[in-house]
This record gives C-alpha cells, structure tokens and sequence, in this order.
C-alpha cells in the first residue's frame, strides 16, 4: 500500500514568511509523529500525535511552531516568521500504535531552506 | 527523560571487513529499535529486539539486546558499499521514541 507522503519534498522561502508543510500518513495509523533533522544530524522530536488525545508538542523548538492534525488524517507544521537556522529536512512518521510494539515508518520529508 | 546513547559517530570501513556499532541507554528498555538512513533518504525501520540477550540476523547484519535490556549492537560483516548510511538505534521514551545521534557509515572500496 501507500507509504507516508510529505510535500513539498522542496520548500525554498525568505527569511520572515510563514511557510506549511503537509503530512499524509499510512491509512489507519493512529499515531503522527514530526521531526527535525538537521545536515548530518541525528533526528530531533518535534511533536506527536495520538488519535483524538492532545498532542504533546514538547519537542517544538519555539512559539513560531505550530501543528494540527485532523482525526488520524493529514497533518500540517506551521513555521511562521521562518528564520535561517529553521532551515532543515522536516520528517514526518506515522504507527499503527502508540504501544512499544510498532515501528514508525517516515515519510520522504520536506527540505526547508530558508534564505 | 530516555535517552540512548550511540558509539562511534562514524564509521570508515575497508570493503568486505566487519565493524560493530553500540547503542547504550541509562535506563532498561522495554524493546529497542534500528532504523536506517541511506545518504539523501529517510529513516527506515530495520528490526525491533524485545527479549533480553535476544539475537536476530538479516543476511549479513546481527543485532543484540543486552542482558540488562540496556544496550544493543549492531554487527555489519564483510561490509559492502550498500552498508553506507546512518544507523540509528532508538528506545521507547514514554509513548515516543528516542533516537540515538546515529553511526554514520562510509565504506572504502
């Protein structure tokens, strides 16, 4: 079946505009999870997902951050005020649980630069 | 909160030797994970090990769970340039995972 998609796979934007990132996940997956890899760096947690339960966003970085997700559809990261070291591959992944059972499958993720 | 720890950063093998990469946690782990991250791709699920001391293979790759369920390995032998990338190992924090900075590969043919 499908797998995780993300677009833009490409977002080139100027420092101070808003920009969105869009996640669909694998059908049925109840969680959602976003993260932040910087070049050559590890994957950093941003925020999750669970179903209908409040998100934890304890990963995102600052106020000009911001997530929603529909149910357990698509979700979307806002950037608002984009600043340069916002510049990153943005990675979103999907599970069919929340359990310690599941692997979290990644999308192919947004590269974000912003000049 | 969790988090694991990953020996070396990087890794520059000789084609068709073996290397072993380690993943340490300061606190048991109820399973752990490996994932790979080939250069310009994304993380890929490769195997979860849940039992303690337990030992699972995929063709030329071993992984171990240690006794204490604290640590875990990775052991690539007879490395081929498709070894090349990122393996991260990651834990079960809370409801998340916690992913370890990743050992990056290089292979020298």
């Amino acid at each position: 079946g499908a797998g995780v998609s993300q677009s833009p796979s490409n977002k080139v934007t100027e420092k101070g505009k808003d920009v969105e990132l869009r996640c669909d996940p694998i059908s049925g997956h109840t969680a959602l999870y976003w993260y932040r890899q910087r070049l050559g760096q590890g994957l950093e947690f941003l925020i999750y997902f669970q179903g209908n339960s409040a998100p934890d966003k304890s990963g995102l970085p600052s106020d000009r951050f911001s997530a929603e997700r529909t149910g357990e559809s698509v979700s979307t990261l806002t950037i608002q005020r984009t600043q340069q070291e916002d510049s990153a591959v943005y990675l979103c992944a999907s599970s069919p649980s929340t359990g310690d059972v599941y692997e979290q499958y990644f999308g192919p993720g947004t590269r974000l630069t912003v000049t | 909160g969790q988090q694991v720890m990953q020996i070396p950063q990087y890794q520059h093998v000789q084609e068709g030797e073996d290397f072993t990469t380690y993943c340490n946690s300061s606190t048991t782990l109820s399973n752990i994970q490996w994932y790979k991250q080939r250069p310009g791709g994304h993380p890929v699920f490769l195997i979860q090990l849940v039992k303690s001391g337990e030992v699972k293979k995929q063709k030329r790759l071993t992984f171990q769970f240690g006794e204490a369920k604290k640590n875990s390995s990775l052991h690539i032998t007879a490395t081929q340039t498709t070894d090349v990338g990122t393996y991260f190992c990651a834990g079960p924090g809370d409801y998340k995972l916690s992913f370890g900075a990743g050992t990056t590969v290089t292979v020298r043919a």
